[in-house]
């Protein structure tokens, strides 16, 4: 009953290393989709994804690559990191069929960049 | 595209006085609504979903809220507060996307403080 998981935790990276943020759901759950939270902006939809092979953008997109090659991964990829992307990113997923459908979230994992 | 406001980035009652939260939401259709709950250093967790329907929608907690289409509001309340619900509360809508899908944009957030 593992539900969404993330890792790593914790992350701390220097300016320009690269990255991937890992996440898992075991609920054959077709939509996947990426968030970060800041102080003051609250959650920010990165990328999503409504199906294996299927990805699109959301509101802040850029410095970040997603792929969806499974129905239960959906790992975010930072090439090039940058202090502006110091954040907590959570990792959500839900059914498809409705807008009505609940997200269920990852516990987050914690980034920072020097 | 849909937006969502959340009016008061920090809310502060006293334990046992009412709370309200400020939603409004942009939607040209009539939209999906959400209340979620964020405890600190952990992922959010669903409070109510308004989809259609009864207006007044009940969740966990004593926590409820009502759909306003005239107002395009959403605002939650609880008759009673206590120190429990301290927490960072966030609205939300569901838009559909050009994919055939749906994705959920979230306002900004309230803090909630109870004070003693």
């Amino acid at each position: 009953n593992a539900g969404v998981t993330q890792t790593p935790k914790f992350q701390v990276l220097k300016t320009g290393q690269s990255m991937t943020l890992q996440c898992a759901q075991d609920m054959n759950h077709e939509y996947m989709s990426w968030y970060r939270q800041d102080p003051g902006m609250g959650l920010r939809l990165i990328h999503y994804s409504v199906g294996a092979g299927i990805t699109d953008q959301g509101e802040v997109p850029n410095g970040y690559n997603v792929s969806r090659s499974t129905t239960e991964d959906f790992p975010l990829r930072l090439l090039s990191a940058a202090p502006s992307q110091t954040s907590v990113y959570f990792c959500a997923s839900r059914t498809v069929a409705s807008g009505a459908n609940v997200l269920t979230f990852g516990a987050g994992s914690r980034l920072t960049v020097l | 595209a849909q937006s969502v406001t959340q009016l008061g980035s920090h809310v502060s009652v006293s334990e046992g006085a009412l709370v309200l939260l400020r939603c409004n939401y942009s939607s040209s259709v009539p939209p999906y609504l959400f209340w979620y709950v964020q405890y600190p250093n952990q992922g959010l967790q669903l409070l109510l979903k308004y989809t259609t329907g009864a207006t007044l929608v009940k969740g966990i907690n004593g926590f409820e809220a009502e759909f306003k289409k005239s107002e395009t509001s959403f605002h939650l309340t609880k008759p009673s507060a206590h120190m429990s619900d301290a927490a960072e509360y966030f609205c939300a809508v569901s838009e559909q996307t050009g994919t055939g899908g749906f994705k959920t944009i979230f306002g900004a957030g309230t803090r909630l403080f109870v004070k003693a």
